[in-house]
């Protein structure tokens, strides 16, 4: 499987956008990028996926570069309550389909008030 | 119902018990999860199950063992469990495999 590489914790202030960085040089052409979060105490929740193209949804923004070998993840807005593990990964579509989901090491992200 | 129920929400248990844990969801998905996340480490695949077949072992020691009764059910049956197996463990499920997960939110276990 290919491998990402974030940064172990970040530090943002409420109410400033936050750019969550991930590196994966190694992607494939079928791989899809996930971002995950886990807050403390809960189970991850799905936060958006793409291919090639910046993608946005209610909770964030996903930039990818051309290359496709790094991606952003962007918080417009942090607030307290999104202080938590954001983790990249990688998923393969292509003819393996063996729906795993396999997590990184993650970024701890912190929001200061 | 977009939620993923897991039962019991803690559990010790002795290294010589037989437990169980369960995980429900209602949402028509077909392919459910567990996971194993130890403390300050990320969550480590055990089991993908789709349309109730085993659809992925990832080399997990036979003392657990898992069990897909029915699409809305998934069973994690713990024997003779060791102390390093104490641990959170998290079902998931999706619509279909390679789609996203709905996590749960965990059964704390401690094996004394």
């Amino acid at each position: 499987d290919a491998k990402t590489t974030q940064p172990n914790s970040m530090e943002s202030n409420e109410e400033e956008p936050v750019h969550l960085p991930c590196n994966h040089s190694t992607i494939s052409g079928t791989d899809y990028i996930h971002w995950y979060r886990q807050l403390p105490s809960q189970g991850p929740e799905y936060v958006i996926h793409g291919l090639t193209s910046n993608v946005n949804n209610r909770m964030a923004s996903l930039a990818i570069a051309e290359d496709r070998k790094s991606s952003t993840l962007i918080l417009h807005r942090a607030t307290l309550r999104d202080a938590a593990v954001y983790y990249c990964i990688l998923r393969d579509r292509g003819s393996s389909n063996t729906g795993k989901l396999i997590f990184g090491q993650g970024t701890t992200l912190q929001v200061k008030p | 119902d977009t939620e993923v129920t897991q039962t019991p929400k803690h559990l010790v248990m002795g290294m010589t018990n037989k437990k169980s844990l369960k995980c429900e969801q209602h949402m028509g998905h077909r392919a459910m999860y567990w996971y194993k996340q130890k403390a300050k480490k990320p969550p480590e695949l055990m089991f993908v199950y789709s349309y109730e077949k085993l659809s992925i072992n990832e080399s997990v020691p036979s003392r657990f063992s898992p069990e897909c009764p029915n699409s809305s059910l998934l069973n994690l049956h713990l024997h003779a469990l060791q102390p390093e197996d104490s641990a959170l463990y998290l079902c998931a499920s999706s619509q279909a495999l390679l789609e996203k997960l709905f996590f749960g939110s965990g059964t704390q276990l401690s094996v004394l």
